[in-house]
């Protein structure tokens, strides 16, 4: 069974572009989730989806968006990209909301230049 | 405000040693509580998943305990392995209502555990 997947592994950006990070779940999973990972900092949870409708948001400015297709794969985009969004962002899924377990892919590195 | 603080942040151990991680944390009510393992340029692989009633809990070479009342939590390994180098996340979740399910995670900075030979 495939697990998470994420691409690209590497991202670079300059200030001010735009980036799309996608996520493809575990087959059979429905919630997806996604998370940002600074240098230094712990794991801070972005987004949540379920059942293709965003059901939860982290502290986050709205320039952080994103959504989830039919498949149940899902995309970050982060608009007006600015230094501090350099970090690893890792998206997670679950089979169902209030699963305990949710399975990390392993991430993309985006780094703003 | 709820918190999760992990020590030591690092940690370096020779191979077939023991050692122990800690995890204290401020959330409140508490449902869970896990431990992940994250490999450098990987994601984290959950090694064990405590709810508020249970003591301890193992996976292989992994054991976690937990002590609700005074709010910590530990993770033993044994026999240490080179492989075991990684960091490891304690990670707490609030217990929240079933629309928000968990996406309140708290999770702590790490313990960064380097083992040499």
């Amino acid at each position: 069974e495939a697990g998470v997947t994420q691409s690209p592994t590497h991202l670079i950006k300059t200030r001010g572009q735009q980036a799309t990070l996608r996520c493809s779940p575990i087959s059979g999973h429905t919630s997806v989730y996604w998370y940002q990972q600074a240098l230094g900092l712990g794991l801070q949870f972005l987004l949540w989806y379920d059942e293709g409708e965003e059901r939860n948001r982290g502290n986050f400015p709205p320039r952080f968006s994103g959504r989830q297709f039919p498949n149940y794969s899902s995309e970050l985009n982060v608009n007006a990209l600015e230094l501090e969004d350099s970090a690893l962002y890792l998206c997670a899924s679950s089979l169902k909301p209030t699963s305990l377990a949710q399975h990390f892919g392993d991430g993309t590195r985006l780094s703003i230049l | 405000k709820n918190q999760v603080e992990q020590s030591p942040q690092s940690l370096i151990i020779l191979e077939g040693k023991n050692c122990t991680l800690q995890c204290n944390y401020t959330v409140s009510p508490f449902s869970n509580l896990r431990w992940y393992k994250q490999d450098t340029g990987r994601g984290p692989v959950s090694l064990t998943i405590m709810t508020f009633s249970e003591n301890t809990k193992s996976n292989g070479r992994y054991t976690a305990t937990l002590d609700a009342d005074t709010k910590q939590s530990s993770l033993h390994i044994t026999a240490s392995q080179l492989s075991d180098s990684a960091s490891y996340i304690c990670v707490v979740s609030p217990k929240n209502p079933p629309d928000q399910a968990g996406t309140a995670l708290i999770f702590g900075k790490g313990t960064t555990l380097s083992v040499s030979s």
